[in-house]
């Protein structure tokens, strides 16, 4: 059974540009969720992707979008890139929607923007 | 609304002795409550959930935890700490009011002394 994978693992942007993050769910899994993790916090959920619709969303501005494929992989994109957003960002799938679910997360994408 | 507070944003203990790792929780339904670990360079890890089945609840590698409504609190224990324990701990809550979210804690940092 192969986990959660994201790519790339590490990524360098400048202020102002676009950056796609990518993500594997794992085989059998159906519901994708993002989160943003800077540095000494905790995870912040960004939104959640099920049969590829979005089906809930953090309190994060229309310049970070998703989409989810027929396959269920996901990705994240963030528009007009601002200092804030270097972190860590973590992908996680779920065999079902739903609040009592347990989520696999991957090990991130740590994004850099100078 | 929801929001999560861990207590402690350290802990220290020696081996062999017992592990608290405090959380208080709001939300304006039953919750869904969980805690996850995260160790150094590997992805979060599901500890244990409760999910309103039974207050106590039993999780990996002999942590558990004890819902208490009276006291909106979902304290993480083990009665004997071990070095391999050492890591960050999320305690998290989640809920489909409006939408799918799900609120992580800012962490609490656990060390185990030789």
């Amino acid at each position: 059974e192969t986990g959660v994978t994201q790519s790339p693992t590490h990524l360098i942007k400048t202020r102002g540009q676009q950056v796609t993050l990518r993500c594997s769910s794992q085989s059998g899994h159906n519901t994708v969720s993002w989160y943003q993790q800077a540095l000494g916090q905790g995870p912040q959920f960004i939104f959640q992707y099920y049969r590829e619709e979005e089906n809930g969303r953090g309190n994060f501005p229309p310049r970070f979008s998703g989409l989810q494929f027929p396959n269920y992989s996901s990705e994240l994109n963030v528009n007009a890139l601002e200092l804030d957003d270097s972190a860590l960002y973590l992908c996680a799938s779920s065999p079902r929607t739903g609040v009592n679910t347990e989520a696999f997360f991957g090990q991130g994408t740590r994004l850099t923007v100078v | 609304a929801q929001s999560v507070t861990q207590l402690d944003s350290h802990v220290s203990v020696s081996e062999g002795t017992p592990v608290l790792l405090r959380c208080n929780y709001s939300s304006s339904y039953s919750p869904s409550l969980f805690w996850y670990v995260q160790h150094p360079n590997k992805g979060l890890q599901l500890l244990l959930k409760y999910t309103s089945a039974a207050t106590l609840v039993k999780g990996i590698n002999g942590f558990e935890a004890e819902f208490k409504k009276s006291e909106t609190s979902f304290h993480l224990t083990k009665p004997s700490a071990h070095m391999s324990d050492a890591a960050e701990y999320f305690c998290v809550v989640s809920d489909n009011t409006g939408g799918f979210k799900t609120i992580f804690g800012a962490g609490t940092r656990l060390f185990v002394k030789a």
